[in-house]
C-alpha cells in the first residue's frame, strides 16, 4: 500500500535552517508529482512547494519562494524540502502528498517544525 | 491566483443532519478543478471529491460535491459522528493553482 512518512522536524531557532524529508513506499515514486503542504497552528492548509516526476521542474507558494528549496531522489524513494532563514510564522505541520493529476490522493501523517528561540 | 473564501466558519449540526459547505472562487474554476478535503485534529487530510463532483476511492456516498463556475458545495446528507471535522476547498490547477480555502468546521451542535 502507498505509504508516505515525513521525518527531520523539531525545533529550530529563527534564522536557522532545517531539512525535511519524505520517504515514499509502495508506489513508483518516479512517476508522481510530490508536494509539500503546510499547517500553523490553529491555521489551515497552505500549499508550499511542488515538483515534478523527474525533478525538472519545481514550483513554490509565495510564502516559500527564495527561502525553501524542493527536490527528489527517485533513486532512493526520498522527497525533500530543505528550508533556510526560518521564522516563527513558519512553525507548522508539514506533510508530503502524492499528486495524483487530479488531487492529493496519499498525504503522511505530518512532521511538525516549532520555530522558537 | 484563485482566492476561495468557504462559509460558514463554523457549522454546528447534530448527527444525521444534513449539511452544506459553500465555496466560493474570486474568478472562474477551469474544468472544475476544485477539490474537497476532510481534516481530522493528528490526521492527515483526505481527499473526498475531486473535479467538483466526483467521489474520491472508498468514499461514502453520503458525501457529494456539486457547483460549477465560482460557487461550490461540499453537501454530507446524513451527518455520521465520524464526520465531525474541518472540511477544505482547494482549487487543483497549474501552478501556483493549489490554493485551499480557509475551511469550515463541522462540529456537534
Amino acid at each position: 500500500q502507498v505509504q508516505l512518512e515525513e521525518s527531520g522536524g523539531g525545533v529550530v531557532q529563527p534564522g536557522r535552517s532545517l531539512r525535511l524529508s519524505c520517504a515514499a513506499s509502495g508506489f513508483t515514486f518516479s512517476y508522481y508529482p510530490m508536494h509539500w503542504v503546510r499547517q500553523a497552528p490553529g491555521k489551515g492548509l497552505e500549499w508550499v512547494a511542488l515538483i515534478s516526476s523527474d525533478g525538472t521542474n519545481k514550483y513554490y507558494a509565495d510564502s516559500a519562494e527564495g527561502r525553501f528549496s524542493i527536490s527528489r531522489d527517485n533513486s532512493k524513494n526520498t522527497l525533500i524540502l530543505q528550508m533556510r532563514s526560518l521564522s516563527v510564522d513558519d512553525t507548522a505541520v508539514y506533510y508530503c502528498a502524492r499528486s495524483d493529476g487530479y488531487g492529493f490522493l496519499y498525504w503522511g501523517q505530518g512532521t511538525l517544525v516549532t520555530v522558537s528561540s | 491566483e484563485i482566492v476561495l473564501t468557504q462559509s460558514p466558519g463554523t457549522l454546528s449540526l447534530s448527527p444525521g443532519d444534513r449539511a452544506s459547505l459553500s465555496c466560493r472562487a474570486s474568478q472562474t474554476v477551469d474544468n472544475n478543478y476544485l477539490n474537497w478535503y476532510q481534516h481530522k485534529p493528528g490526521q492527515a487530510p483526505r481527499l473526498l471529491i475531486f473535479g467538483a463532483s466526483s467521489r474520491a476511492t472508498g468514499i461514502p456516498d453520503r458525501f457529494s460535491g456539486s457547483g460549477s463556475g465560482t460557487d461550490f458545495t461540499l453537501t454530507i446528507s446524513r451527518l455520521e459522528p465520524e464526520d465531525f471535522a474541518v472540511y477544505y476547498c482547494q482549487h487543483y490547477g497549474s501552478s501556483p493553482g493549489f490554493t485551499f480555502g480557509p475551511g469550515t468546521k463541522v462540529d456537534i451542535k
